[in-house]
């Protein structure tokens, strides 16, 4: 059974605090993403990585950064959580597209609470 | 650049009723069409995909149909179930090179015995 892990459900941090959430997945897929999701605003792209060390800024880069230093793991980073960043977060894997076909796994999600 | 507009609810509906969620799309090309949903609690997962225009998708009951004249690709259920709650997401893979989905706002669906 194919899967992407999230190290945690829950999280509460502090304002001002360094945030680590981490991704692994078992498909050997090349691709891997992060979102965040909130009500109202649907699924929002922040970062994805198509490759060990590579990285692309997506929709919402900003107060994010990523470390993608294994091709099973993806890492968001909060250098410095806000309460604004209160958010579900989900990770996700894809194979290698060459065609339009790019179906996307998805984590369960760590809902993140910044106080 | 390639947007999804889907309805945006929440819906409520009753048991066996009929379900329709509607979904258009703005793209170059022909891009991949994909419904996925939401269970409470969960991360996405795919529920049914169309790779080309007039391709049926079909999984658990639903049915979607890509739609190239009109740039859809309206979910549809005869009969809902109330194990059917949960939210809807629309989304296209772009051709453009790009490996992203973009994705709609998502629709919550809640259905009532």
């Amino acid at each position: 059974d194919v899967k992407v892990t999230q190290s945690s459900r829950y999280l509460v941090k502090r304002t001002g605090e360094k945030v680590f959430l981490e991704c692994v997945q078992d498909m050997d897929h090349e691709n891997m993403f992060w979102y965040r999701q909130d009500p109202g605003l649907g699924l929002r792209l922040i970062y994805f990585s198509y490759d060990v060390k590579m990285k692309e800024k997506g929709d919402i880069p900003e107060g994010y950064s990523v470390s993608r230093e294994k091709k099973e793991r993806f890492s968001l980073i909060l250098e410095s959580a806000s309460t604004n960043q209160t958010s579900m977060y989900l990770c996700a894997s894809s194979t290698l597209g060459g065609s339009s076909y790019n179906e996307q796994f998805f984590g369960p999600g760590t809902r993140l609470t910044v106080l | 650049g390639d947007s999804v507009t889907q309805m945006e609810g929440p819906v409520t509906l009753s048991e066996e009723a009929f379900l329709t969620i509607n979904c258009t799309y703005t793209a170059t090309g022909y891009p991949s069409l994909f419904w996925y949903v939401q269970y409470p609690g969960e991360g996405l997962q795919l529920l049914l995909k169309a790779t080309k225009a007039d391709d049926k998708g079909s999984n658990k009951g639903f049915e979607a149909t890509y739609r190239k004249e009109t740039t859809s690709f309206h979910l549809e259920k005869g009969s809902v179930q109330v194990s059917d709650s949960a939210v809807y997401f629309c989304a296209l893979s772009s051709v453009s090179g790009s490996e992203k989905l973009v994705f709609g706002k998502g629709m919550k669906l809640t259905v009532n015995p």
